[in-house]
């Protein structure tokens, strides 16, 4: 079973800046994977899947890269509605998540 | 468009059952795979199971087999989560999400969940 790490667990950031947060998979899985937002009190929000394709509705600030075993999320400009948790998954794992939060 | 809606969270004692629900409106039901999901309240996500959209394929986390059973009732755009021998570790909010396809797992839906709690 795949192993998913993110990094770091906690990001503090001001609205405006650049976020990127990090998943490492334990072992190569191509484009498969997908990132989720969390805000407190809801239910998860697709973001970008296999990889790098953005849900439908997705603002295009938030940007997906990477495959094998390396991959990132990129928000380029920080809106206040953006600080949440994140998520990454592939298949049936879940990353510890990345909180980004207000600086 | 599309809605998820889950039911039949509560309280219950460790070893006794309880079936969750989740009611789907705004698309082919019949179409897609549907999965449950769980998150202990403060914690993580986790992944519990999902079934294939005619009922013919299901798939659960190791620590759920032989407990817990998913099945759908397309007449009714229905799934559930028949929960058995719970333990407190089960203890977590049940969200059910959509399938971008039958196996895809990318959820791209989820309902608002609902609280199950395993205490004496």
């Amino acid at each position: 079973e795949v192993i998913l790490t993110q990094s770091p667990a906690t990001l503090s950031l001001s609205p405006g800046e650049r976020a990127t947060l990090s998943c490492r998979a334990s072992q190569r899985v191509s484009i498969y994977l997908a990132w989720y937002q969390q805000k407190p009190g809801q239910a998860p929000r697709l973001l970008i899947h296999d990889a790098s394709n953005r849900a439908t509705g997705i603002p295009a600030r938030f940007s997906g890269s990477g495959s094998g075993t390396d991959f990132t999320l990129t928000i380029s400009s920080l809106e206040p509605e953006d600080f949440a948790v994140y998520y990454c998954q592939q298949r049936s794992t879940f990353g510890g998540g990345t909180k980004v939060e207000i600086k | 468009q599309v809605q998820l809606v889950e039911s039949g969270g509560g309280v219950v004692q460790p070893g006794r059952s309880l079936r969750v629900s989740c009611v789907a409106s705004g698309f082919s039901f019949s179409d897609y795979g549907i999965h449950w999901v769980r998150q202990v309240p403060g914690k993580g996500l986790e992944w519990v199971a999902v079934i294939s959209d005619d009922g013919s394929i299901i798939y659960y986390r190791d620590s759920v087999k032989g407990r817990f059973t998913i099945s759908r009732d397309n007449s009714k755009n229905t799934v559930y989560l028949q929960m058995r021998s719970l333990r407190p570790e089960d203890t977590a909010v049940y969200y059910c999400a959509k399938d971008e396809h039958n196996f895809g797992y990318n959820f791209h839906q989820w309902g608002q969940g609902t609280l199950v709690t395993v205490s004496s």
